[in-house]
Parts: structure tokens; sequence; C-alpha cells
């Protein structure tokens, strides 16, 4: 079965200080992966995508993401973060060889303290 | 400006009374699809349509239709609200086609639905 998980429900992170939110997936097919941002009223808003080939990934707002297929992990990375990057992160999977449901993780809240 | 369109923002009703909450998409896009957000649960998709006149059950279907009759709309329907499709609910929509399946969905601002 398709899932997607994100084993921490809150990250804190000091402002200027590197963030990672982490994000593990399990798909039978070739993985199609993504991570938006959710601010406080507002729907989902696209960060970045996986590209196949490409082990670290850029997306806007200075994110990236770290693709490691032996660990099936889809690790979400900024170098420096800053208090406007304080809101819920979730990472979702597509299987590219059986369908065209997407499967969300529950959700990491970050918040970065000034 | 591309947008996907949701109506009504929020909407507290009862138990059993028919409801249809609208989406609306301006991007030309194929894929359309309803989520339900619930806490510690995140993002449940509901169903989705690869394009007109196609549907296809998701994760959570059970107690909720749509139709896709034009590209552009992809209205969620409960025909009898129960108290636990009190949520947040989400429409997307995104391209298709070969070579697009990684294309990213472009999200609602939500529905928050109160069934009391």
């Amino acid at each position: 079965a398709q899932s997607v998980a994100q084993p921490e429900d809150q990250v804190n992170v000091a402002e200027g200080n590197p963030l990672t939110v982490k994000c593990t997936y399990s798909v039978s097919g070739n993985p199609y992966l993504f991570w938006y941002v959710q601010y406080p009223n507002r729907g989902l808003q696209f960060l970045l995508k996986y590209i196949t080939g490409d082990n670290l990934v850029k997306g806007s707002y200075g994110f990236e993401a770290e693709f490691n297929k032996s660990q099936t992990s889809f690790h979400l990375k900024k170098p420096s973060a800053l208090v406007s990057d304080s809101a819920l992160y979730f990472c979702a999977v597509r299987d590219g060889d059986t369908g065209n449901q997407f499967y969300f993780g529950t959700g990491t809240s970050l918040t970065v303290i000034p | 400006e591309a947008q996907v369109t949701q109506n009504p923002r929020y909407l507290i009703t009862v138990t059993g009374k028919k409801l249809t909450v609208t989406c609306s998409q301006n991007m030309n896009h194929e894929y359309m699809s309803w989520y339900r957000q619930d806490p510690g649960l995140g993002l449940r998709q509901i169903y989705y349509s690869m394009n007109v006149e196609v549907t296809d059950k998701g994760d959570v279907p059970e107690g909720y239709k749509v139709s896709r009759k034009e590209k552009r709309n992809f209205p969620l329907i409960l025909e009898s609200p129960s108290p636990n499709q009190t949520s947040l609910y989400f429409c997307a929509s995104s391209k298709t086609g070969t070579g697009v399946g990684n294309q990213p969905q472009h999200f609602g601002d939500g529905t928050r639905l109160s069934i009391l």
C-alpha cells in the first residue's frame, strides 16, 4: 500500500539555524514526491517536487529536499530558517506506476523562534 | 489570475440536509480532486477526476458524491451529511497527460464544514 510518514508533529528551530522536516514514503512503483506548505486559513502551496535523477531538489523560498532511494526518504531542508517559515508542512506522494491517487503525510508544524 | 475557487468557505448545517460544495478552476487542468483535512490525519483524498466524465474513489469516498460534467467544475456533494463529516475540505487541480505525472496540484483556500 502507498503511504507517507512524517514522524515529527512539531519541529522548533532558532532563526538563522538550518532546518529539516522529515518524510519517508512507501510506493510500489516510481515515486512522484512533493512538498507543500500551509499557512493559517489558506490552502496548500506547492514548494518543490522530486525530479528523477536529482538527489537534491531546489524549490521555492530557499527550500530544498534531499531524496534518498535506499532509505525511501525525501527530507525538506533549508540552510537558514526565517520566522516567516513558521507554518504547517506536508509531504505527498503519488505512485507513478500504479495509479493517480495522492497520499499525504500527517503534517509537521514548524516554528522558527526569533 | 490562476486559481481554484471553492464555495462556500464556511458552512454550518444539520445532519441529513443535503449540501454541495462547489469547486472551479481557470487553468484548464484535466485533473481535479477533493481532500479532507483532519487534525492528526493530514489530508486524505476523497475523490479525483482525470478528466470530464471520469471520476474515481480516493481513500475516503463513503458519504460523498462528485460529478465532472465540465472541465472547470468539480462539485462535492454530501447527500445526507453526518457529524463525522465535519472537517476542512480542499479542492485541487493539476495538469495530466504524458510526461506530466509529477505536476503539482493547485489548491483552493478550503471549506470548513460543521455538521450538527
